[in-house]
């Protein structure tokens, strides 16, 4: 199984500035006859089943806020909420569907400082 | 509108059967995979499994493999998880969820709103 690291397990960062979630496969999710992550994120409020954020890497999934922005390629990504708002407080978690079974990262807890 | 619906919360014991349901709507349920996806309490996500309606093609974890069944009932639009004989370690919300496009695995943009299991002496 591919194993998906992620860091930190929680961070607090202070309305209006910036968030960095990291996320580390143990093999590469990179398709490279097509040049694309199997890679997406997720944000998961407490009660609440995940909401696709982010595919491809880097892809925003219709109607998320342009403040969520997903970068990286082959092992290392990275999800940046550009300016952090009360509503984003949430669990985040990367995935990768580039093999089966697809695997999730642990989370990371994203709370206001 | 696209929704999957699921099955209510279920309360069992240890070494009970269970099948629970996801109805999907709003789409051509024949065309997308459905798969099912564990949280335990307080934990993260972990991906059981996925089946194909059209043809009942299924991928299971091997973490799940022979764990639980997946399966579907494409007249009634509908995947199903079910277990033979539950243990107290199979306590978790279940989520249904379907990729964004048709015929792929490629990450999940639907979910059902989850179904609790509780597993308990």
């Amino acid at each position: 199984d591919i194993v998906m690291t992620q860091s930190p397990d929680s961070l607090a960062v202070s309305l209006g500035e910036r968030a960095t979630i990291n996320c580390k496969s143990s093999q590469s999710v990179l398709y490279s006859s097509i040049n694309k992550n199997y890679l997406a994120w997720y944000q998961q409020k407490p009660g609440q089943p995940p909401k696709l954020l982010i595919y491809w890497a880097s892809t925003r999934e219709s109607g998320v806020p342009d403040r969520f922005i997903g970068s990286g390629s082959g092992t290392d990504f990275t999800l940046t909420i550009s300016s952090l708002q009360a509503e984003d407080v949430a669990l985040y978690y990367c995935q990768q569907y580039y093999g089966t079974p697809q695997t999730f990262g642990q989370g990371t807890k994203v709370e206001i400082k | 509108e696209v929704q999957l619906v699921q099955s209510g919360a279920e309360v069992k014991k240890p070494g009970e059967s269970l099948k629970i349901s996801c109805k999907g709507s709003g789409y051509t349920f024949t065309t997308y995979w459905i798969g099912w996806v564990r949280q335990m309490p307080g934990k993260g996500l972990e991906w059981m499994g996925i089946i194909y309606p059209g043809d009942s093609d299924t991928r299971y974890s091997p973490s799940f493999q022979g764990q639980v069944t997946i399966s579907v009932d494409k007249s009634i639009s509908t995947a199903y998880l079910q277990w033979g004989s539950l243990k107290a370690s199979d306590t978790a919300m279940y989520y249904c969820a379907r990729p964004p496009k048709t015929g792929t695995t490629y990450a999940f943009d639907i979910w059902g709103q989850g179904t609790m299991v509780t597993v308990s002496s």
